[in-house]
Parts: C-alpha cells; sequence; structure tokens
C-alpha cells in the first residue's frame, strides 16, 4: 500500500519568511495533487502535477514534482497570514482507481503577523 | 454557484443513536466522495459513488456504516448505532466524472463535526 509522508508535521513561521514543504512516497506517483484547508474547511485544490520535474507556480507558490515522482515539494515565498492552513498531498491509491485518493497527514502551517 | 452542502454543521449525541449525515454535490458533478477526518488518521475515503453508484466502499469501517445516494443531487452518510470512536469531521466531495481524462478536482464542503459522547 502506498503510503505519503508529509514534512514536518508542522511549521510555524513569522510573515514575510519563505518556506518548503515536502511529500515524499515510497512508490511512483502516477499524479499528485495538493489541496490546502483553513480551519472549519474543506480542503481547496491548490495544484495538480503529473509530469515528472514539473514546476508549477501559483502567485507565491511553486510546487515541484520530482524527476522519479516519488516526491513532491510546495514552496512558499514571503508568507502571509493567510497562507495559514493545513496543506495535505494526496495520490490516486492505484492504477483505474483515479476516484480512491491516499492523502497525507498534511504540514499545518501557521504563519504569525 | 454554490458549491457542496452538508448539513448539519456540528452534531452532538449518545452513543447507541442513528447519526445521518446530509450532502448535495455541486449540480453536474457526476462523482460524490465520503471522507472521515481525524487527528490520528487524518483525511481518509470511506466511499465514493460515479453517476449514484456506489464504486468502492472499501474504506466503510464497519457495517454500522451506510452511505446512498438516491439521486444526483443528494446523499447520506447514517451511522447506526453510533460510538464515541466515531466521533471525527466528515466531509462530502464531488467532482466530474472520475477516471475520464486524469486526475479529477474534487470540491469539498466544509464537513460536519460529529462528537458522540
Amino acid at each position: 500500500t502506498q503510503l505519503l509522508e508529509q514534512s514536518p508535521q508542522f511549521l510555524s513561521i513569522q510573515e514575510g519568511e519563505n518556506l518548503t514543504v515536502y511529500c515524499n512516497s515510497s512508490s511512483v506517483f502516477s499524479s499528485l495533487q495538493w489541496y490546502r484547508q483553513e480551519p472549519g474547511e474543506g480542503p481547496v485544490l491548490l495544484v495538480t502535477v503529473v509530469t515528472g520535474g514539473e514546476v508549477k507556480k501559483l502567485k507565491r507558490l511553486t510546487f515541484q514534482f520530482g524527476d522519479a515522482r516519488k516526491d513532491s515539494s510546495l514552496h512558499i515565498t514571503a508568507a502571509q497570514p493567510g497562507d495559514t492552513g493545513l496543506y495535505l498531498c494526496t495520490t490516486p491509491r492505484g492504477k483505474g482507481s483515479q476516484g480512491n485518493l491516499i492523502f497525507g497527514k498534511g504540514t499545518k502551517l501557521s504563519v504569525k503577523p | 454557484d454554490a458549491g457542496v452542502i452538508q448539513s448539519p454543521r456540528h452534531e452532538v449525541t449518545e452513543m447507541g443513536q442513528e447519526v445521518t449525515l446530509r450532502c448535495k454535490p455541486i449540480s453536474g458533478h457526476n462523482s460524490l466522495f465520503w471522507y472521515r477526518q481525524t487527528m490520528m488518521r487524518g483525511l481518509e475515503l470511506l466511499i465514493y459513488f460515479n453517476n449514484n453508484v456506489p464504486i468502492d466502499d472499501s474504506g466503510m469501517p464497519e457495517d454500522r456504516f451506510s452511505a446512498k445516494m438516491p439521486n444526483a443531487s443528494f446523499s447520506t452518510l447514517k451511522i447506526q448505532p453510533s460510538e464515541p470512536r466515531d466521533s471525527a469531521v466528515y466531509f462530502c466531495a464531488s467532482s466530474l466524472n472520475v477516471g475520464t481524462g486524469g486526475l479529477q478536482p474534487q470540491h469539498f464542503g466544509d464537513g460536519t463535526r460529529l462528537s458522540i459522547l
């Protein structure tokens, strides 16, 4: 069974700092998504990556998919309090199981003003 | 546009009682998912439907849990009888048909926070 390991588990930083969070697996990802979940709300999709080595940018967020497709990172530049939340990575459980997603336990980010 | 709507937002009940959680997916979405989120286990898929048909219920913990989707705009997740270990936040999500053209975005409701005393 594929497991997703996210690190760090918790991260508390000051506004304006940069940070990187990671998502790793012992197996190759077919594709990967990052979601952000704010307190009291459901997760919201940030990005989908499918190609090894792929880099996607979303304003101050940069997503990287490892060449071997076994890891991914999310880098935030000049973090703001609005970036506070739980960052989750997810991938299909197996081939042909696009609906059956497994999630990492997430990185809980707190950005203090 | 309205997102995924879940009710109730909070439910507190005593063990042994029946609990029914409700979900209205986004209009036009063919796939619907029920998840459970706890601190210990994170976000876990319980069951998902495609075109109102259950496709994968391997995540349903035991027979006390059941889910139905009588039509394209409504689904329920029922727990009977409830136990304290069922306390969690339950999310419903919907998407366009899974399995068509790659990984689809899932749109989540705001969840039902369930406490079983």
